[in-house]
């Protein structure tokens, strides 16, 4: 079945450590998106990406790291200068254009040890 | 830039009908989503408007006045399942298609 794939599903972190989030997608889908979402909010953007090794900052893209090397994955990285990163993390991937919806992963909660 | 507003919460009572609505401020318009997100997992897509008028799924159905940047989600026969938040969001006409959410509205179904 295709899908996307979203690892780990819960994740610690320590101060001043780096962490990477995986999404990996079998839907052949052009566009990924990262979005984060705080308790009681909606998702806000992070990066998003239309084709490979092309991606774009969103909203909040401060204290993250991103890259498109194949169609398939799109990992995210929280750096140390995201001061506050606890949250939860969904992963999208779109055909990217007209009324084709984005299918999301199950998402990554991470959490500060 | 964009901006999309949508109440925070709303409460209906089991088989009435509610509706949420959605005003969005953009720069460009290229279609919206309504999505459904329980408590703790993904959202899910509910329709999509990108001409105005009227959408029907079944129970659901979505409205957009592109001039007025204003959609709404109407459900019909509410359920208790139906409780959950529901997100509204505009997708930009650049060549990028970025997609923007708004804050969601949280609905309770009480019996």
């Amino acid at each position: 079945d295709g899908g996307i794939t979203q690892s780990p599903k819960y994740l610690f972190r320590k101060e001043g450590q780096n962490v990477t989030l995986s999404c990996e997608q079998n839907l052949n889908h052009d566009a990924m998106y990262w979005y984060r979402q705080d308790p009681g909010q909606g998702l806000r953007l992070i990066y998003y990406s239309q084709i490979v090794n092309d991606f774009q900052k969103g909203d909040i893209a401060e204290g993250y790291s991103v890259s498109r090397e194949k169609k398939e994955s799109f990992p995210l990285t929280v750096t140390s200068a995201q001061k506050n990163p606890t949250a939860f993390y969904l992963c999208a991937s779109s055909t990217g254009t007209g009324r084709w919806p984005q299918h999301f992963g199950d998402g990554t909660r991470l959490s500060i040890l | 830039g964009q901006n999309i507003d949508q109440p925070t919460e709303m409460t209906a009572t089991e088989g009435a009908i509610v509706q949420i609505n959605c005003t969005y401020q953009t720069s460009g318009f290229n279609g919206l989503f309504w999505y459904q997100q329980h408590a703790g997992e993904a959202p899910t897509f509910l329709s999509y408007n990108v001409l105005d008028g009227l959408e029907e799924k079944g129970r659901f159905s979505s409205f957009l006045s592109r001039s007025k940047g204003y959609s709404y989600l109407l459900l019909k026969e509410l359920q208790m399942k139906d409780s959950a938040s529901y997100l509204c969001a505009v997708r930009d006409s650049g060549g990028y298609q970025k997609v923007t959410f708004g804050t969601g509205t949280k609905l309770q179904v009480i019996p």
